[in-house]
């Protein structure tokens, strides 16, 4: 079975662009979570959706914004982009039976924002 | 919401020895604590997990244990090998709700 699959690896954007990351998750997933990691603040959680619905949101601001399609692929969407946006951009998907547990995470995209 | 606190950052270890890494939890009503391991390069990988009607699990080497009423768990390594570097998280969570993560242990073991 194929793992969680993220692209672009890598992407170096300029303020006040936008930047949009795709995430594909594990066969038969539904549950899909993207967190934001910088080596100060560790795992911080932007979003989930399942089944086409944001079922939960961290507290980021409203320039960071996803969607999910109905095959389950999701993308995350970073508006205006500032210089404190630079991070790790995971995604992890969950096959989410009774709970949103054993996340399977992809390698991330690194944003660099110059 | 929930908050975990994770404490080495940092953890340096001989090889052969036990590493130990605690996590706290705010939400009593959490019931799931997983830990994560996370190689350079890589998304953090589910290594073991605890469920709050167990208070301990093991998986050959490591082993996690669980006070619900002080609202702390550990992950400990034993007989720990080079290939055992790599940053620790905990995390907490409970039903469909989001999952917390600690701020992550970074652990050398050194031959």
């Amino acid at each position: 079975k194929a793992g969680v699959t993220q692209t672009p690896r890598y992407l170096i954007k300029t303020r006040g662009q936008q930047v949009t990351l795709s995430c594909s998750p594990i066969s038969g997933h539904r549950s899909v979570s993207w967190y934001q990691q910088t080596p100060g603040q560790g795992l911080q959680f932007l979003f989930e959706y399942f089944s086409e619905t944001q079922r939960n949101k961290g507290n980021f601001p409203g320039r960071f914004s996803g969607r999910q399609f109905s095959n389950s692929r999701s993308e995350m969407n970073v508006s205006t982009l500032e210089l404190g946006d630079s991070a790790l951009y995971l995604c992890a998907s969950s096959p989410s039976q009774g709970g949103n547990e054993k996340l399977f995470f992809g390698s991330g995209t690194q944003l660099s924002v110059l | 919401g929930e908050n975990v606190e994770q404490h080495p950052s940092t953890l340096s270890v001989q090889e052969g020895d036990s590493a130990v890494i605690k996590c706290t939890y705010s939400d009593s009503a959490s019931n799931y604590f997983p830990w994560y391991k996370q190689e350079l390069g890589k998304g953090p990988q589910l290594i073991i997990d605890i469920r709050s009607n167990v208070g301990e699990k093991k998986d050959q080497r490591i082993a996690v244990t669980l006070n619900k009423t002080a609202k702390h768990f550990s992950l400990h390594i034993t007989e720990t090998q080079p290939e055992d570097s790599a940053v620790y998280f905990c995390a907490a969570s409970k039903g469909y709700q989001k999952v917390t993560f600690g701020i992550g242990t970074k652990l050398q073991v050194i031959p």
